[in-house]
């Protein structure tokens, strides 16, 4: 069973530009969970999204966004980039809110 | 709202030598705790969990971890470790089991020498 992917692996961009990360969940699981892994701060809670809809997000500016398609498949999306913008950032996915989460390898995201 | 404390960045550890991961945690209410392992090249994967019942909670590979409510600790121990436990290691809390609001500290990079 193909486990919760993301791409791409890496992400280059400058700042004020606008980065597009994309995530996969395992199959048959409906609720995504994004989280930013910045050097020294740990993992930090990003955005959740179930059954399409956004159900919480954590303490980031509006810059960050995301959907979720009807395959529950999930875009990140990050505009007006800025250089603390830089980190792993790491999607995961659950059967349901509650549930145990499966991560992804990430998406590393350098903003130069 | 809950925070966690890893006060150790770094442990570097001798092969079959035992280890301890320092967790604190801080909540006003009743919490769920976890252990998170991220292996190099890997994504995070979830090493152990405390819900509920007994404070000594296992996993497959010999770590084991205790909540201690009276110290909010839930510290990640180890007799006696392996090469292949090298990796970063997530404390993280929770206060309704859901993703959606589970904080993780900062991480503490096991580096086991042999």
């Amino acid at each position: 069973e193909a486990g919760v992917t993301q791409s791409p692996t890496h992400l280059i961009k400058t700042r004020g530009q606008q980065a597009t990360l994309r995530c996969s969940p395992i199959s048959g699981h409906t609720s995504v969970y994004w989280y930013q892994q910045a050097l020294g701060l740990g993992l930090q809670f990003l955005l959740w999204y179930d059954e399409g809809e956004e159900r919480n997000r954590g303490n980031f500016p509006p810059r960050f966004s995301g959907r979720q398609f009807p395959n529950y498949s999930s875009e990140l999306n990050v505009n007006a980039l800025e250089l603390e913008d830089s980190a792993l950032y790491l999607c995961a996915s659950s059967l349901e809110s509650g549930r145990r989460l499966f991560f992804g390898s990430g998406t590393q995201l350098s903003v130069l | 709202a809950q925070s966690v404390t890893q006060l150790d960045s770094q442990v570097p550890v001798f092969e079959e030598a035992p280890v301890e991961l320092r967790c604190n945690y801080s909540s006003s209410v009743s919490v769920y705790l976890f252990w998170y392992v991220q292996y190099p090249n890997q994504g995070l994967q979830l090493l152990l969990k405390y819900l509920s019942g007994s404070t000594l909670v296992e996993s497959i590979n010999g770590f084991e971890a205790e909540f201690n409510k009276s110290q909010t600790s839930f510290h990640l121990r180890k007799p006696s470790v392996h090469i292949s436990d090298t990796a970063e290691y997530f404390c993280a809390v929770s206060d309704l089991g859901g993703a959606n609001n589970l904080f993780f500290g900062t991480g503490t990079r096991l580096t086991v020498i042999p």
